[in-house]
């Protein structure tokens, strides 16, 4: 059962642009990741939102946990070539004892000069 | 300080044949989880383990599938007899602790194809 639906899927922008990433879920969360994947290695972390409502700033990139802590989203502004990934969303749910973390099908992200 | 290390990072083997993936984890992380990731699709838990003990093993099939975590070593994920729709990315995730916001620092992953 998919438990996390990322959109879009593909997204591809010139350099200079804006964009947004969503995460959504009926399911809630104790707290949720953001991963970026390179090809042929594994997730490299890039933010955990814990609270309901939260927003974490990592230089151009902004992420936002719901109020709910059902959904997420993520904003570049101003993408650039190094942009260009692979970006999963990931929840952690707590209620079988550990983190166990259900993983979206993940937005492959292209920027273009 | 060395991350989560896999081996090896590329396997191929015929149908019906056994794969053996083997994950290190980080310097003082005990716990592990192992992920599989098939084509174009998200990573799936498959199990997750401490030092000699499988704590939960909900996502990993009942069949061919085991998991180990020795007291010396490192992490091992058995596959016996492979068929083809096995053929994907497993990596591996190492935490210090298993807390509710404990981070999760996942290896370069194994690519396994099948024949």
């Amino acid at each position: 059962t998919q438990l996390l639906e990322q959109s879009p899927q593909f997204l591809s922008i010139q350099e200079g642009e804006n964009l947004t990433v969503y995460c959504n879920s009926s399911s809630v969360f104790s707290s949720l990741q953001w991963y970026r994947q390179e090809p042929g290695e594994g997730p490299v972390l890039l933010v955990t939102v814990v609270t309901g409502g939260e927003v974490k700033k990592l230089k151009r990139l902004t992420f936002q946990f719901g109020d709910a802590r059902k959904d997420s989203s993520l904003h570049i502004t101003a993408a650039q070539p190094g942009d260009t990934g692979l970006y999963l969303c990931a929840g952690a749910l707590w209620d079988t004892g550990f983190q166990k973390l259900v993983f979206g099908t993940g937005t492959r992200l292209l920027v273009s000069p | 300080n060395a991350g989560v290390m896999q081996n090896p990072r590329h396997l191929v083997r015929r149908r019906g044949q056994e794969a053996r993936l083997r994950c290190s984890p980080m310097k003082g992380h005990s716990h592990v989880y192992w992920y599989r990731q098939l084509p174009e699709e998200g990573l799936k838990f498959m199990v997750y383990l401490q030092k000699e003990n499988i704590i939960d093993e909900s996502g990993m099939p009942k069949e061919r599938f085991s998991a180990e975590f020795p007291k010396e070593g490192p992490s091992i994920l058995r596959i016996q007899q492979v068929v083809r729709g096995d053929s994907a990315a497993y990596f591996c995730a190492s935490s210090r602790t298993g807390a509710r916001v404990d981070e999760q620092f996942f290896g370069p992953g194994t690519r396994l194809t099948v024949l």
